[in-house]
This record gives C-alpha cells, sequence and structure tokens, in this order.
C-alpha cells in the first residue's frame, strides 16, 4: 500500500513568491492534515480536512495561507506571498476517518525562503 | 502552539545500550502516540497507545501509558546504529476530534 505522497521534497524561492505543496493521502483516508515543522521542534497542525471540508483551519495564517481539497482526496497548500519565517518543512498526514486516532505522515516539503 | 515537555533533548550512546525517553504535559490525554523521523523524512508511528496503565511493545521498543494520562515513556533496548534519529512522542486531546500535540523530541546518536 502507498503511503502519503508529496510533492515537491525541497522548494527554494524568494521571499513575496508564491508556492504551492500538493499531497496524495493514503488510499481510503477520508481525513486529511496539513502540519508545519519548524526546525528543532514537533509538527503543529495547520488545516484538517474531513473529505473536501476544511473543518478546523484555525492555526492557518489566513491572510497569506490558503489550502483546499476540491474532490475529497488529493490537497494543495499555498503561499502567497511567501515570508522570510515560512522557511520550514510541511507535512501532510491522512488518517481513516477523524475517530483513528494514528496518523500518517508523508515525507514533507522542505522550504526555503530567500 | 502547545508542544509536550520531552526528555531528554539529545542523548548520545554506545550500541547496545538501553536507552529511556519520556514526554510529560499538564493536560490529559486519551491517546499516546510515539512517532520516529529520520532526517529529511516525515514523522513513521512506532507505537500507539491507548489506555492509561497499557504497556505496548514493537520489537525492541516498549512505550507505557502513564497512569496519571498525563505522561509516556518510551524504552529502546539494545540499541543499533539504525536507531539514530529524532524520537517524538504525540498526545490526543481528550476531545471530540483527534488533534495531535506533539513533543518537543529526543535525538539519538548511536556510537557503533
Amino acid at each position: 500500500e502507498a503511503g502519503v505522497v508529496q510533492s515537491p521534497r525541497y522548494k527554494i524561492i524568494e521571499k513575496k513568491q508564491p508556492v504551492a505543496f500538493w499531497c496524495n493521502p493514503i488510499s481510503g483516508h477520508n481525513t486529511l492534515y496539513w502540519y508545519l515543522q519548524n526546525l528543532g521542534q514537533g509538527p503543529e497542525l495547520l488545516i484538517r480536512y474531513e473529505n473536501e471540508e476544511a473543518v478546523d483551519d484555525s492555526q492557518l495564517p489566513k491572510d497569506r495561507f490558503s489550502a483546499e481539497r476540491l474532490k475529497g482526496v488529493d490537497s494543495t497548500l499555498k503561499i502567497q506571498p511567501a515570508e522570510l519565517g515560512d522557511s520550514a518543512v510541511y507535512l501532510c498526514a491522512s488518517s481513516l476517518d477523524w475517530r483513528a486516532k494514528e496518523q500518517f505522515f508523508g515525507p514533507g516539503t522542505r522550504l526555503t525562503v530567500l | 502552539g502547545q508542544q509536550l515537555n520531552q526528555s531528554p533533548q539529545s542523548m548520545f550512546i554506545q550500541e547496545g545500550e538501553d536507552v529511556s525517553m519520556n514526554c510529560t504535559s499538564s493536560s490529559i490525554f486519551n491517546t499516546w502516540l510515539w512517532y520516529k523521523q529520520d532526517p529529511g523524512e516525515g514523522p513513521v508511528l512506532l507505537i500507539a497507545l491507548y489506555k492509561a496503565g497499557e504497556l505496548t511493545s514493537n520489537g525492541r521498543l516498549t512505550a507505557q501509558f502513564g497512569i496519571t494520562r498525563k505522561d509516556s515513556f518510551l524504552n529502546i533496548s539494545a540499541s543499533i546504529p539504525s536507531d539514530v534519529g529524532i524520537y517524538f512522542c504525540a498526545g490526543q486531546l481528550n476531545t471530540g476530534f483527534q488533534k495531535l500535540v506533539f513533543g518537543t523530541g529526543t535525538r539519538l546518536l548511536v556510537s557503533p
């Protein structure tokens, strides 16, 4: 069974540029999460999707961050415009549904903003 | 955001030694998870604990869900070089949605 797939794995951009990250969850998993991981810290939740609905986006900085999961499968996280402080690893995870206690993570996208 | 207290922050041990790390919180959790993260990769789930006092093993790894529900412990026996990585605990809050709160991580280095 394929795991969570993310692309790109690495991205280097200049500040004020836009950037997008893509995630394909484990097949059959209805719940999808985007996490932010700063250097030396554990992941922190940005947004959670139940199928195509964003049900918890309280930690997402909505002035510059947006996300979508149009067909309830793949998801895209966008930053526009990027700032220096956005440099971090962006992790996608999925679980069977919101009651599932175990979340499975993708390899992440490491973003560097210059 | 909230992060759980994990200790030690880092450990440097010899191959074959046993390792212990723990995670504490001021909040009560109904589930504890332990993940391992290799450089450039996402966290990989090692062990899941579902009730207070539970002791669960996965090969050389053993984890326990603290009786108070505010802490958890991970032990690795007879460490090997491939155990190198960062170990994260994660607790799920006692609410309807299974939000994960992660610890600050324990970096493990193993000398052959």
